[in-house]
């Protein structure tokens, strides 16, 4: 069964700290990394990982993805109060007819105080 | 504006009825998702379709079904049968041989 895990489930920092949120999976038929930032309703997308080692950054947020130990890492520095939301990692998975279907881990909440 | 919509947002049933949410996107693309949302946890996946006239079942199917005779929609009936269903409920779609995945803005529905 494929099985992805976010750790911390939350954290509490103050504006201008940085987090480090951590996910790490055990998929079969691996494609794709992916990061979701969900504040009330939908969640948004904000990165995809497909090879290790490649940092991808977007403006105060970075991730990289190391596909032999099975982990990514999601950074958010500098925080602001409008990064408060739940992180959730997912991992695409390919399934018949080269299609893909996306596992979800259990979100990490980060509520940033003033 | 291209996107996915959800129907409707909030939705109250009694127990041992069935109903049916709706999901429509106009993206275009080719696989459509179900998903559920319980408290404080991540995404579930209850039944996904890649093309149309075929899905299949996710982690989580029991108690639900869905159709995909259309590209644009794809409903999701939950029936009596699901013990449990007072969730939030997403729907995302996403173009074929790629991962991510857009999505609506959620059905919270609630079972009295």
């Amino acid at each position: 069964e494929d099985k992805v895990v976010q750790s911390p489930l939350s954290l509490v920092v103050h504006e201008g700290d940085t987090v480090t949120l951590n996910c790490s999976y055990e998929v079969t038929n691996f494609r794709s990394l992916l990061w979701y930032k969900q504040e009330k309703k939908a969640p948004t997308f904000l990165f995809m990982l497909t090879s290790s080692g490649i940092e991808k950054k977007s403006g105060r947020l970075s991730s990289i993805l190391d596909k032999k130990e099975l982990f990514s890492i999601l950074n958010i520095t500098a925080t602001q109060t409008g990064d408060s939301a739940v992180y959730l990692c997912a991992v695409g998975v390919m399934i018949k007819a080269a299609g893909n279907k996306l596992t979800f881990g259990g979100g990490t909440r980060v509520l940033v105080k003033p | 504006d291209g996107g996915i919509t959800q129907s409707p947002k909030y939705l109250f049933r009694k127990e041992g009825q069935n109903v049916t949410l709706s999901c429509e996107q106009n993206l275009n693309h080719d696989a459509m998702y179900w998903y559920r949302q319980d408290p404080g946890q991540g995404l579930r996946l209850i039944y996904y379709s890649q093309i149309v006239n075929d899905f299949q079942k996710g982690d989580i199917a029991e108690g639900y079904s869905v159709s995909r005779e259309k590209k644009e929609s794809f409903p999701l009936t939950v029936t009596s049968a699901q013990k449990n269903p007072t969730a939030f409920y997403l729907c995302a779609s996403s173009i074929f041989r790629t991962a991510e995945a857009f999505f609506g803005q959620g059905t919270r529905l609630t079972v009295v």
